[in-house]
């Protein structure tokens, strides 16, 4: 079946500018996460969505950073504007269950994000 | 807090040689732990997890790691290397709340297989 997919895979954009990045999961899955992984480093994460809502956005940096999940299925990643530091591979994934700490998590390939 | 220590950055075997990739953990809770590869250009694949059940968990491609709490060490094994193994390794812990999945990560570890 189909895993997680995220569109673009790759992103180029000015500093100062918007973007968004798109997460789809695995049909059926109601947990989501987001995870940020810069070059180097391990992912790490920016946002949990249980179903529609936000259950936890404790890793989100600062407030140029927002996700959305509005039907409980696709999520989008939103960046306002746009800092050098924020290039990185975006990261998603998805779980069958979010709640209780031993479930799986399937990821998607990433969205590079590149900030010129 | 939960946190992972990946020892070593880069590890470097010869095809059929053992390989191990370690992970140190500290968790204020008992921790569950995962091990995820990733190949270029590929989302994270889980190799296998630890979820306070059997202390030796086997997981996928041969590999299998070592739950040893008086040593907060979760280490991945494999007994002879293949060149497909050549990728990027992750150890992670859990989050400490039941109320969230989410995963703390260490820096990973690259392991390269020589022919």
């Amino acid at each position: 079946g189909a895993g997680v997919s995220q569109t673009p895979s790759n992103k180029v954009t000015e500093k100062g500018k918007y973007v968004e990045l798109r997460c789809d999961p695995i049909s059926g899955h109601t947990a989501l996460y987001w995870y940020r992984q810069s070059l180097g480093q391990g992912p790490e994460f920016l946002i949990y969505f249980q179903g529609t809502g936000a259950a936890d956005d404790s890793g989100l940096p600062n407030d140029r950073f927002f996700a959305v999940r509005p039907e409980g299925s696709v999520s989008t990643l939103k960046i306002q504007r746009t800092e050098r530091g924020d290039s990185a591979v975006y990261l998603c994934a998805s779980s069958l269950q979010g709640q209780g700490r031993s479930n799986e998590q399937f990821f998607g390939p990433g969205t590079r994000l590149t900030v010129l | 807090a939960q946190s992972v220590t990946q020892l070593g950055s880069h590890v470097s075997v010869s095809e059929g040689a053992l390989v191990l990739l370690r992970c140190n953990y500290s968790s204020s809770v008992p921790p569950y732990l995962f091990w995820y590869v990733q190949y270029p250009n590929q989302g994270l694949q889980l190799l296998l997890k630890y979820t306070s059940a059997a202390t030796l968990v086997k997981g996928i491609n041969g590999f299998e790691a070592e739950f040893k709490k008086s040593e907060t060490s979760f280490h991945l094994t494999k007994p002879s290397a293949h060149m497909s193994d050549a990728a990027e390794y992750f150890c992670a812990v859990s989050g400490a709340s039941s109320n969230t999945g989410k995963l703390i990560f260490g820096q990973g570890t690259t392991l390269q297989v020589k022919p």
